[in-house]
């Protein structure tokens, strides 16, 4: 069962255009929300992440909402580039197993097209 | 240190061969986790230790898998006649145990495994 479901499975973005991910979840004890980043051949690295208290985060260009009662969150880059073009995964855990016992998306692929 | 260190990056196995494979972490992680991807999808929780002790085991880890972490430094998973199914990247990660936002896991680039 996935626990944590992405959208869309792949996106097509021109250079300095937003890339806009969606991630739905279904379990209200999940307390912490991190995006990460993979490229081909390496393990995935985190973005950015937000606890459940919190609306929006932002770091650099890329920003984090978060919609509690609608069980979803997204990310959003900012000012697309073609070294953005990756895998994005968002993942979810439960406490007290704490921040890393990690739930993944399927994952999604970002295309950025000069 | 230049991050968490897998070996080997590729290991290619018949069926019913054992396998065993290696992670450092970083120097001061105490936390290390063991994750399973397969191709289209997200990485899988399979164990977790704190130090040298092994707190949790994912029910993925059937009894043909055991991972082990001595004197809490570098860890090692070991697969037991393989599976076909057991085809994926096993992937290392760690962590310097922290409360809220300030735990940053970190994973290695893999070990990829093909069994024939």
């Amino acid at each position: 069962q996935q626990q944590v479901k992405q959208s869309p499975q792949s996106l097509i973005v021109q250079k300095g255009g937003i890339s806009i991910i969606n991630c739905a979840y279904e379990n209200t004890a999940f307390d912490y929300f991190p995006w990460y980043q993979q490229f081909p051949g390496k393990g995935p690295a985190l973005l950015i992440a937000i606890r459940p208290d919190v609306s929006e985060k932002k770091e650099g260009r890329f920003t984090i909402s978060f919609n509690k009662s609608a069980k979803q969150f997204s990310l959003h880059i900012m000012d697309s580039q073609p070294g953005d073009s990756a895998t994005y995964f968002c993942a979810a855990s439960i406490p007290p197993y704490g921040n890393n016992r990690l739930a993944f998306g399927k994952g999604n692929q970002v295309v950025v097209i000069p | 240190d230049t991050g968490v260190s897998q070996n080997p990056r590729h290991k290619i196995t018949k069926r019913g061969q054992n396998v065993t494979f290696r992670c450092d972490p970083i120097s001061e992680h105490n936390r290390l986790y063991w994750y399973r991807q397969t191709l289209g999808q997200g990485p899988e929780f399979l164990t977790y230790f704190q130090n040298e002790a092994q707190l949790e085991k994912s029910r993925l880890l059937s009894d043909r898998f055991s991972a082990e972490r001595p004197k809490g430094s570098f860890s090692t998973l070991e697969i037991q006649r393989t599976e076909q199914g057991d085809s994926a990247m096993y992937l290392c990660a760690s962590s310097l145990g922290a409360s809220g936002l300030r735990e940053k896991l970190l994973f290695g680039s893999g070990t990829q495994l093909s069994v024939l």
